[in-house]
């Protein structure tokens, strides 16, 4: 089966300073990768997607950028952090919207 | 109307009891449906993929898929402390993603 490495587990960042979420895949190659964001009590939030190297889909207008630089690292960024980033950032692998494996999951608050 | 509806709880049984968790949907395309299990502060798992309608059953937990009244649901028998949690439901057409309800918090009393 397929394992989600994601670190860190925790981070705070004042606003204004940038942002880089590490993920890396193990277990399978080709897989198509996906970042997703959580709010307190809520579902979560599609941010990027990619199907393979170089390849990203945007989900929602906004201060994140996504890179996909090998077949099973994905990395999550941003150059100037806003309040409204704060939130629990989740990397996933899995089957074209079937199924996904995810990883531990970031806590980001911005301060 | 959102499109997939998820009752957020909190839901306190005793121990032992059987739990139903329900998702409604308005999509008549999705086909895949899922349900993930979220303790605090980790990320989802996945405990039951179902395609089309129908059961399924995995050691306690049941899920059922009625696609005619657009409804699914997650039974969980004999519940234990250890399933306190955040259960969210996922479902797709079958494309890139997946649409998630908001989750049921399950709080399971000894």
């Amino acid at each position: 089966s397929q394992t989600i490495h994601q670190w860190p587990a925790t981070l705070v960042q004042p606003v204004g300073s940038p942002l880089s979420l590490e993920c890396t895949v193990e277990g399978t190659s080709n897989p198509n990768l996906y970042w997703y964001r959580q709010a307190a009590g809520r579902g979560l939030q599609l941010l990027f997607y990619s199907v393979g190297i170089g390849q990203i889909s945007s989900e929602v207008p906004q201060n994140l950028s996504a890179s996909r630089p090998q077949d099973r690292q994905f990395i999550l960024s941003s150059k100037k952090l806003l309040l409204s980033d704060s939130g629990f950032y989740l990397c996933a692998s899995g089957s074209l919207g079937v199924e996904a494996f995810f990883g531990q999951g970031t806590r980001l608050t911005v301060v | 109307q959102k499109e997939v509806e998820q009752d957020p709880g909190p839901l306190s049984v005793p121990e032992g009891a059987i739990v139903s968790l329900n998702c409604t949907y308005s999509n008549s395309a999705f086909q895949y449906f899922m349900w993930y299990r979220q303790y605090s502060r980790k990320g989802p798992e996945l405990l039951m993929y179902t395609y089309s309608s129908g059961n399924k059953e995995d050691g306690r937990f049941t899920a059922q898929v009625d696609k005619s009244s657009k409804y699914i649901s997650l039974f969980i028998r004999d519940s234990q402390p250890s399933d306190s949690a955040t259960y969210l439901c996922a479902m797709s057409a079958g494309n890139y993603q997946l649409i998630w309800g908001a989750g049921t918090k399950l709080i399971i009393k000894p």
